[in-house]
Order: structure tokens, then sequence, then C-alpha cells
């Protein structure tokens, strides 16, 4: 099983609509973060979380939402889809210090239409 | 000013050779930490090789290794002996800070293509 898992892997939805991305890790690690990735910027950051009690918006957090359900769950929310949201996002876990850098989910790849 | 810079979207490198993959980064921090990640076109992120600020060795992970040059501010990374395999997206990434909060910025990356 993969250290950080992501589902679903791909999801197209309609404009208006709620959806649900979600994340599970058994990393072990207290700190996660949602990324999303668009083609020529990179990656920016939309939430993160350093414990379930822990909740921060990131750059980019207008239209999304989260939810830290336990230490090794945390969830994504579009509480209503825009075209523009459309994108590869990503979940990353880290430890404290992340001499290593994050470990990456595989993506969700999301298109709204 | 961009944290993280990589000025080539795109390359090319012809198998079996060297290739260098530009990064410049911007930070005041003494404490910080450069990595790259490969991006295959699956889309999976894939930690590749990691600088510390205070590491006076260039970082080597196997075909891998990172040109650390910090009064340049520059973090390339070359691949050696380049492999088919090797075509994807190549982030430069920084690390600031060291507890407080793990803050990471990406460069828009480079679009390596290795041809046979």
């Amino acid at each position: 099983d993969a250290d950080v898992t992501q589902t679903p892997r791909n999801r197209i939805t309609k404009t208006g609509k709620r959806i649900m991305l979600e994340c599970s890790q058994t990393k072990g690690h207290d700190r996660m973060y949602w990324y999303r990735q668009d083609p020529g910027l990179g990656l920016r950051l939309i939430y993160y979380s350093f414990d379930v009690k822990d909740i921060n918006k990131g750059e980019i957090s207008d239209g999304y939402s989260v939810s830290r359900q336990a230490q090794a769950k945390f969830s994504l929310s579009l509480e209503s889809a825009i075209p523009n949201q459309t994108a590869l996002y990503f979940c990353a876990t880290s430890d404290l210090d992340a001499n290593y850098g994050y470990t990456f989910g595989s993506g969700t790849r999301l298109t709204v239409v | 000013a961009q944290k993280i810079t990589q000025t080539q979207p795109g390359m090319f490198v012809q198998e079996k050779e060297a290739v260098t993959l530009d990064c410049t980064y911007d930070t005041s921090d003494q404490s910080y930490g450069l990595f790259w990640y490969k991006q295959p076109s699956s889309g999976e992120m894939i930690f590749l090789i990691y600088q510390g600020s205070y590491d006076e060795q260039n970082a080597t992970e196997g075909r891998y290794s990172l040109n650390f040059q910090k009064a340049r501010k520059s973090a390339n990374l070359v691949i050696s002996a380049s492999q088919l395999g090797d075509s994807a997206m190549y982030f430069c990434a920084m690390r600031e800070g060291l507890y407080n909060f793990n803050k990471f910025y990406f460069g828009s990356g480079t679009k390596l293509n290795v041809k046979p």
C-alpha cells in the first residue's frame, strides 16, 4: 500500500457540484497539506494542518475547505465546483523538520465541466 | 520576487548524455533545504535529492547530483547518463525555516525529454 493514498484518482464533475477529495497516510506524520498543480505554475498550497486541531489557509484557499478527521486523514472539499478549479491536486505529508521533503500522494486529476 | 526560479521550461538531451537543470532560489533564511522532485507523465511526485543549507558537500543520489552554489543561490540538478525513463517534469523546491512551518516553495518546472 502507498504511504499516502488519494481518492479518487480521476474525477469529472459538473459546475456547482460539491466534491470531496480524500487523503489518508500511513507515515505517522502529523503535518498534512493540500496542493494544486496547474501547468506552468508549479504547486500552490491550498490548506495545511499540523495536527487534528490545527487547520491553516494556504495561498489559494478561496473556494476550498478541509477537514482533518484523524491524524491519518485529511480531506479537501470544493463546495461548489467551478471550471477554473480543474487541476491536479496533491496531498502531502511531512514530519516535523521535513528534511526529506514531502511524501506525496499520487494525485487526483479533477475536471470541472 | 520569485522564491524559486526555473528558467528552462523544456529541454532535450540525448540518451546517455549528462544534463543540467537550472534552479535559483531566493531566501534570507540561514537554514533552508533544497529539493528536487520528478513528475513522470503518470503524475506522481517522486523525491529525488535533498541539500541542506549547511551541507558543505554536494548531495548525490545515484545518477543525480545537486550542484549547490550557496553564494550564487543556485541548486542545479545534474543527471548523468540520461535514460529514456528520465523523460519527465522536474521541480525544484525550497523549504524555509526549521520547525515553525515547513513552508515549501516550488518552481514552475522543467520538462525534460530524453531522445534515443
